[in-house]
């Protein structure tokens, strides 16, 4: 099956400092992707759509200065929190799209980030 | 704008017993995709069933099934002979059926399974 990695799994940054968050297609090519951000026992919210080679589209409420996503190949997205803060403490995770599927989307298993 | 709505919070049952999630969605797409996830303690994110809103008959994978009511925007999934490792956050999602569309996720419904 597809697989979707992403790294780091957990980190810990201190407030002021930007952090990068890769998400890898591993055996497939990737034109979408997704960044979602999950709180503790709640829903995934999606933060922006990645397309491979434009710019990302945010969703309402979603700093772009802040969040900043890089979709540079069929398999490589990237989301950098640029001067991170204790309320950007989150879950992130990414999916990606197959090119050649219709509806299906994988999942990385998610990154934990914690700002100090 | 599509909304998904999960009204159970949380959800208990005994193994080997049956239980059923419920969701509701808003659209007014006709042709799209709904979803049931399952988030295990892991946080890794595991499809466990879908349908095709044009396809009539109900999915099914194994000890899982849904009920879809199209006209009443209803996706309720049944877990039946439920067992320890059913012990998840579930989520009920919808897409569009476009390219490049993202999934829209309900609160979901913590499921836990007791022995």
């Amino acid at each position: 099956g597809a697989v979707v990695s992403q790294h780091p799994s957990w980190v810990i940054c201190k407030s002021g400092t930007s952090v990068k968050i890769e998400c890898r297609s591993l055996d497939f090519q990737a034109t979408t992707m997704f960044w979602y951000r999950q709180f503790p026992k709640q829903s995934l919210m999606l933060m922006a759509t990645s397309n491979e080679g434009s710019k990302a589209t945010y969703e309402q409420g979603v700093e772009k200065d802040k969040f900043l996503i890089n979709h540079a190949s069929l398999t490589l997205s990237t989301l950098t929190v640029t001067s991170a803060h204790p309320e950007d403490s989150s879950f992130y995770i990414c999916s990606a799209r197959d090119l050649g599927e219709t509806y299906e989307q994988y999942f990385g298993p998610g990154t934990r980030l914690t700002v100090t | 704008a599509q909304t998904v709505t999960q009204s159970q919070p949380e959800m208990s049952v005994q193994e080997a017993e049956t239980v059923t999630l419920s969701c509701t969605y808003d659209t007014s797409e006709n042709n799209y995709y709904l979803f049931w996830y399952k988030q295990p303690p892991s946080r890794q994110m595991i499809l466990v069933i879908r349908q095709e809103a044009y396809k009539q008959q109900n999915a099914t994978e194994n000890r899982f099934s849904v009920n879809f009511q199209k006209a009443a925007k209803s996706f309720s999934l049944k877990i039946s002979d439920s067992q320890l490792g059913d012990t998840a956050m579930y989520f009920c999602a919808f897409m569009k059926h476009q390219a490049g569309t993202a999934l829209i996720f309900g609160k979901g419904t913590t499921l836990s399974v007791s022995s």
